[in-house]
């Protein structure tokens, strides 16, 4: 079985200042999908960014970015120039690739507060 | 283009009470997943449904039943509900169909279920 860990259950950052949550994973496959979702206070779940496990270039979408080091099973994300709108939960997870091996569920972490100060 | 919505936002039940939670999706996607999420804690996938006609046990399944009604529509039912069932409750539906790959999941905004 699969497990995420996020190690750190509450953050705070600056308003423009740059912020990393971190995420390790324990997994036997070699390959998978790994996301995070951010979860505003509207409760509402919201894909920030994905990595598939055989792409070696680190993913990136606007402001987000992540550090994958699938060696070290490592999968963080790093916010830059964080805004008001990037206070909200996030959420590391991972999926197996193939649908044999029960492709279809995510095994989400127990995520991170991020708080981002005025 | 709603995405994925679902009905009730709120529900407040008694013990022994049974109720049927919605999901549909306009994205014309072939598999639908129910999670609940605990304080504290990640989501956890209850059912999914990898294309109409099919449906398959998540990692926590126990008093809990599901439809897949067609390909928009995928409810969740519970039949007699119990105070731990209090949660809240998530839809979600991707492109992946049986013969499909792990991809990205969309989420609805989620159901606050308190079980009383």
């Amino acid at each position: 079985a699969q497990t995420v860990t996020q190690s750190q259950p509450e953050m705070s950052v600056q308003e423009a200042e740059t912020v990393t949550l971190s995420c390790t994973y324990d997994t036997s496959e070699n390959n998978y999908y790994l996301f995070w979702y951010k979860q505003p206070p509207s409760r509402q779940m919201i894909l920030v960014i994905r990595q598939e496990a055989y792409k070696q270039q680190n993913a990136t979408e606007n402001r987000f970015s992540v550090n994958f080091q699938k060696a070290a099973k490592s999968f963080s994300l790093k916010i830059s120039d964080s805004q008001l709108g990037d206070t909200a939960m996030y959420f590391c997870a991972f999926m197996k690739l193939h649908p044999w091996a029960g492709s279809y569920q995510l095994t989400f972490g127990k995520g991170t507060k991020l708080s981002v100060i005025p | 283009n709603a995405g994925v919505t679902q009905t009730p936002k709120f529900q407040v039940l008694k013990t022994g009470q049974s109720m049927t939670l919605q999901c549909a999706q306009d994205m014309n996607h072939n598999s639908m997943y129910w999670y609940r999420q605990d304080p504290g804690m990640g989501l956890r996938l209850i059912y999914y449904s990898a294309s109409e006609g099919t449906t398959d046990k998540g990692e926590v399944p126990n008093g809990y039943n599901v439809s897949r009604l067609n390909k928009r529509e995928f409810s969740l039912r519970l039949e007699s509900a119990a105070p731990s069932q209090t949660s809240v409750y998530f839809c979600a539906s991707s492109e992946a169909g049986l013969a499909g790959v792990g991809d990205t999941q969309y989420f609805g905004p989620g159901t606050r279920l308190t079980v009383l």
